[in-house]
């Protein structure tokens, strides 16, 4: 079993859904929670950051960390279809900046 | 501010030869690390290196390789290339004590 799961989809959704993506993990240790936007053949962009549990909200974005669950969440709003790329949710420790990654999911924005 | 910075682009080498990648840090962030990513995969971390010094280590052979120098620039050196070493290559750049990860584009090495 992986340290840190994710559907690898494609997901598609119609232009303006909501769009919900998630990552399970079965680290206990991991503090710091990362989403990342990738296009085609590019570095990762950062968008989301949390420490702990709780919420976080950056424009149509929200992300939610459950520790109990061991279950993170990416909410976007309004999907655009520049939203479409493969989104990877990253963890790590609390003294450890190594990034645990997941398989990332593929997203799809139809106009 | 300029970004992360990664040199080549696109690299094409065969079995059992050397590979040397660049990485320029984002300014004001001391710490670098070193990700391999397989088509259709997450990144995996080959290591982190800060104040010149390797800080961490994944789960990767000796022939993978690195330096760090005075300017937080970095060099990730392959020797002995084989066929499954074919990869994006990433560095990430932050500053010690905040875990935010910055990443470059990445070059694509293409082993024959």
């Amino acid at each position: 079993q992986k340290e840190v799961e994710q559907d690898p989809g494609p997901l598609s959704v119609p232009e303006g859904a909501i769009v919900s993506l998630n990552c399970t993990y079965s680290n206990s240790a991991f503090q710091y929670f990362m989403w990342y936007r990738q296009y085609s053949r590019k570095g990762p962009e950062l968008l989301m950051y949390t420490y702990s549990s709780g919420n976080k909200e950056d424009g149509r974005f929200t992300a939610q960390v459950d520790k109990s669950s061991k279950y993170i969440s990416l909410f976007i709003r309004d999907s655009q279809p520049s939203d479409s790329a493969t989104y990877l949710c990253a963890m790590s420790g609390d003294s450890n900046y190594q990034l645990i990654w997941g398989a990332g999911t593929k997203l799809i924005i139809k106009p | 501010e300029t970004g992360v910075t990664q040199s080549p682009t696109h690299l094409i080498k065969t079995r059992g030869q050397q590979v040397t990648l660049r990485c320029s840090s984002q300014s004001g962030h001391n710490t670098v690390s070193w990700y391999q990513q397989a088509l259709g995969q997450g990144p995996q971390f080959i290591f982190q290196y800060y104040r010149e010094e390797e800080n961490g280590r994944g789960n990767f052979p000796p022939r993978f390789s690195g330096l760090q120098f005075p300017n937080y620039s970095s060099e990730l050196n392959v020797n002995a290339l084989e066929l499954d070493d074919s990869a994006l290559y990433l560095c990430a750049s932050m500053t010690s004590g905040y875990n935010e990860q910055f990443f470059g584009p990445g070059t694509r090495l293409t082993v024959l």
